[in-house]
């Protein structure tokens, strides 16, 4: 099966720019995750949408994050504006109603 | 919330040896414990999880296992090669809101040395 597919793999803005990231699940998974990954640390969880609505977003900093998942397949993430901390790879994962996260390569941003 | 610690940080092994990493959690309910390997620049895969009605699992030359009144889990590498090098994730499930997700450790970096 065709696994989890992200754009861009990798982008670089500067800071107070916005940005977003683009995941495509494996069909037929109903929870997709977007998750933050600094480097050297482990993924943080930002969102976790069952079909197209939010389940879990205590994470996201909402005052610059946002997300979305139309239709309950395709799903963006935004940052508006992005800081420099904000660098790190981002993450989109998709799992059918069994526990097992399927990842995608991953978008490095990087803010300069 | 679900706090998951992982030890070591960094773990060197000559090929052939073994290597064991271990995760502690702090949720009581968490039932499914999965460990990712994530090679340089790579998404992370799962190479073996385990759910919280077993106390042991083996694949091949890796293994598992869960004790569940201690709060810790452990992955166990037998007969190390060098394309085992990688970054290892530990991770356990924390319920929020209803919904299951995945909390993950800070991550062990295993180096093979041929």
């Amino acid at each position: 099966e065709a696994g989890v597919a992200q754009s861009p793999r990798y982008k670089i803005i500067e800071k107070r720019q916005s940005v977003a990231f683009w995941c495509n699940p494996i069909s037929g998974h109903a929870t997709l995750y977007w998750y933050q990954q600094i480097l050297g640390q482990g993924p943080k969880l930002l969102i976790q949408f069952q079909n197209n609505g939010v389940v879990d977003d205590s994470q996201l900093p909402k005052d610059r994050f946002s997300a979305e998942r139309l239709k309950g397949v395709d799903s963006t993430l935004k940052i508006q504006p992005a800081k420099l901390e904000d660098s790190a790879v981002y993450l989109c994962a998709s799992s059918s109603l069994i526990d097992e996260q399927f990842f995608g390569p991953g978008t490095r941003l990087t803010v300069l | 919330g679900e706090n998951v610690e992982q030890h070591p940080s960094t773990l060197s092994v000559q090929e052939g040896d073994s290597a064991v990493i271990k995760c502690t959690y702090s949720d009581s309910a968490s039932n499914y414990f999965p460990w990712y390997k994530q090679e340089l620049g790579k998404r992370p895969q799962l190479i073996i999880d385990i759910r919280s009605n077993v106390g042991e699992k083996k694949d091949q030359r890796i293994a598992v296992t869960l004790n569940k009144t201690a709060k810790h889990f452990s992955l166990h590498i037998t007969e190390t090669q060098p394309e085992d090098s990688a970054v290892y994730f530990c991770a356990a499930t924390s319920m929020n809101t209803g919904f299951q997700k995945l909390v993950f450790g800070t991550g062990t970096r295993l180096l093979v040395s041929p």
